[in-house]
């Protein structure tokens, strides 16, 4: 199975843009990068997912390599909110479906 | 309002007591899976279900055992529960078994085995 590999945490001030990367050398052309985020004593939550091209939403932006060995998340403004780990993982467009969540990058952000 | 709903969101039992973790979704999900998060170790996959009468092994099934008899339910079933089974708990759903897109997951199940 294809495995994502994340820093395991940044910092960031409020305001300021944030740049969360994710290697994943081994995906597959069928594969899917989703990004997920955890807020503390939450459910993970859906941020954006993409498959080879730049995806927006009015959450944030992935933005990925065109090898797609790579792929970063982009939070324009961070927010207090935002305060969270923040999940890169592959989905194969398969039959099966087997998520692998790594462990994650937890975001701080500073007023 | 869309959700995955899961219960009891806190449980503390004893070791052997069998446990069941409901799962209910009302979103007509074809897709539910359970996972088990533990510091350190990231959410690790239980079991997943692809539709009802179908389900599949995760990457950590041992100790657990699942059923979809129906489409909205997807209960997590600890027969014999062990120490090493106390975790936080989610159960997610997804439209359609491997689409890319949305998954949506319970606001958790925190497990401590005595």
């Amino acid at each position: 199975d294809a495995k994502t590999t994340q820093p395991n945490s940044m910092e960031s001030n409020e305001e300021e843009p944030v740049h969360l990367p994710c290697n994943h050398s081994t995906i597959s052309g069928t594969d899917y990068i989703h990004w997920y985020r955890q807020l503390p004593s939450q459910g993970p939550e859906y941020v954006i997912h993409g498959l080879t091209s730049n995806v927006n939403n009015r959450m944030a932006s992935l933005a990925i390599a065109e090898d797609r060995k790579s792929s970063t998340l982009i939070l324009h403004r961070a927010t207090l909110r935002d305060a969270a780990v923040y999940y890169c993982i592959l989905l194969r467009s398969y039959n099966t479906d087997k998520l692998i969540f790594g462990t994650g990058t937890r975001l701080q952000v500073f007023p | 309002e869309a959700q995955v709903t899961q219960n009891p969101r806190y449980l503390i039992t004893v070791t052997g007591k069998k446990l069941t973790v409901t799962c209910s979704q009302n979103m007509n999900h074809e897709y539910m899976s359970w996972y088990r998060q533990d510091p350190g170790l990231g959410l690790r996959q239980i079991y997943y279900s692809m539709n009802v009468e179908v389900t599949d092994k995760g990457d950590v099934p041992e100790g657990y055992k699942v059923s979809r008899k129906e489409k909205r339910n997807f209960p997590l079933i600890l027969e014999s529960p062990s120490p090493n089974q106390t975790s936080l708990y989610f159960c997610a759903s997804n439209r359609l078994a491997g689409e890319a897109g949305e998954l949506f997951f319970g606001e958790g199940s925190r497990l401590t085995v005595l």
